[in-house]
């Protein structure tokens, strides 16, 4: 089975501090990877995804995050977060290829921005 | 196109009472999932259905039964609401094999 562990429950930034959130997966076959964010009280939505190519992948808002094969990682990354940044970060992998498309979270990261 | 739509958005139970929460997509997507959230636990799948006429268990299905309508419709009961069920529940679709799945915007449930 796959898993997924990100490294921080809490991180609390000032604005246009830099953000790195750590994502690693454990699983023995090809992945895709994603990174889901969550604004209070809203429903997740995608902020980006890697499924083959440039391990450097960017998505919306800013955000992108570097596929490490080697370390089964997958970090999230932004150069200057902002008070809107404030939300819940969720890392997800699935197997590629997979007929059911199931869909591995870790637990999340709560980010806090002081303004 | 409204992409998941989920009723009811709030809900409060006594234990022992049941309900079902409704799921609808309209993106024509194979695979549908219901997820509950629970503080520092990220989304576990509780059911999902790969495909139109098949339903799996996820990993937390105990106290849950689902239903595959049809293509569109994916519904979730709880037959006797317990309080460790109080959670937010959320719907996804996708199209497999891509695994980024289209989320709706939850069911917080209270059960007292």
């Amino acid at each position: 089975a796959q898993s997924v562990s990100q490294h921080n429950h809490h991180v609390i930034l000032s604005e246009a501090a830099s953000l790195e959130l750590g994502c690693n997966y454990s699983y023995g076959g090809t992945v895709n990877l994603f990174w889901y964010v969550q604004y209070p009280g809203q429903h997740l939505q995608l902020l980006l995804k890697y499924f083959s190519g440039d391990p450097l992948v960017k998505g919306i808002k800013g955000f992108e995050a570097e596929f490490i094969k080697s370390k089964f990682s997958f970090n999230l990354r932004k150069p200057s977060v902002q008070w809107s940044d404030t939300a819940e970060y969720f890392c997800a992998v699935n197997a590629r290829g997979s007929t059911l498309g199931r869909l591995y979270f870790g637990r999340g990261t709560q980010l806090t921005v002081w303004p | 196109n409204a992409g998941v739509t989920q009723t009811p958005k709030f809900q409060v139970l006594k234990t022992g009472q049941s309900m079902t929460l409704q799921c609808a997509q309209d993106m024509n997507h194979n695979s549908m999932y219901w997820y509950r959230q629970d503080p520092g636990m990220g989304l576990r799948l509780i059911y999902y259905s790969a495909s139109e006429g098949t339903t799996d268990k996820g990993e937390v299905p105990n106290g849950y039964n689902v239903s595959r309508l049809n293509k569109r419709e994916f519904s979730l009961r709880l037959e006797s609401a317990a309080p460790s069920q109080t959670s937010v529940y959320f719907c996804a679709s996708s199209e497999p094999p891509r695994g980024d799945k289209f989320f709706g915007p939850g069911t917080r449930l209270t059960v007292l």
